[in-house]
């Protein structure tokens, strides 16, 4: 069975800290997408990552894919309260559209 | 801009009655999921759509039944709704042009009494 683990579930930083989430999963995936969901909001897609050692960065957000550690980072730059959401990484293994999220790292970002 | 509708932001039903949830996407994606959200198990695909009538069952099809008779519009129906399928349901589409990134909805949380 498929299993997307991610770590940590809950992360509270202060502002102008650095820290990772972490994103593994049990079946080889060559495609791995980051997701940002706000209270009450629907998820937003924030990266898509399609190959082995893909890098992508956004602003103060950087996300990387190691398909061979079946391992997704997603790295936080000197954190500011606007990134306080909820950060899911999902992976279709089968390339089927056959979508598992993991449960989600709620971070909070505290002045 | 993709856009992906949902038709109903909140709703509260009774138990029994016949729910029909409706997703609208205009950018011709051929992929149409619907996703119930709970706390504590993250997001769970109910049943997805890769062409006109055509559907897949995800983990969780009991108690839901879909169609999808026009490529742009996606419906979830509850046949029988009951407390347990008070959640928050999520619609969302890809399309392969995308490398499968998934749009979502913007929600419609189903209360049912």
């Amino acid at each position: 069975e498929l299993k997307v683990e991610q770590n940590p579930l809950f992360l509270s930083m202060q502002e102008g800290k650095n820290y990772t989430i972490y994103c593994n999963y049990s079946t080889t995936s060559d495609r791995l997408y980051w997701y940002r969901q706000d209270p009450g909001k629907s998820l937003e897609s924030l990266f898509v990552l399609l190959s082995n050692g893909a890098v992508k960065q956004e602003g103060r957000l950087m996300a990387s894919l190691d398909t061979k550690a079946r391992l997704s980072t997603l790295h936080i730059t000197a954190a500011v309260h606007d990134l306080s959401a909820t950060y899911f990484c999902a992976v279709d293994p089968y390339n089927n559209n056959d979508m598992r999220f993991g449960a989600g790292t709620r971070l909070t970002v505290k002045p | 801009d993709v856009k992906v509708t949902q038709s109903s932001r909140y709703l509260v039903k009774r138990t029994g009655e016949k729910v029909f949830l409706e997703c609208v996407q205009d950018m011709d994606h051929e992929n149409m999921f619907w996703y119930r959200q709970d706390p504590g198990l993250g997001l769970r695909l109910i049943y997805f759509s890769y062409d006109v009538k055509m559907k897949e069952k995800g983990d969780i099809p009991e108690g839901y039944s879909v169609s999808r008779e026009k490529k742009e519009r996606f419906s979830l129906i509850l046949e029988s709704a009951s407390t347990n399928q008070t959640s928050m349901y999520l619609c969302a589409t890809t399309t392969a042009r995308l490398g499968n990134e998934q749009f979502f909805g913007p929600g419609t949380r189903l209360t049912v009494l």
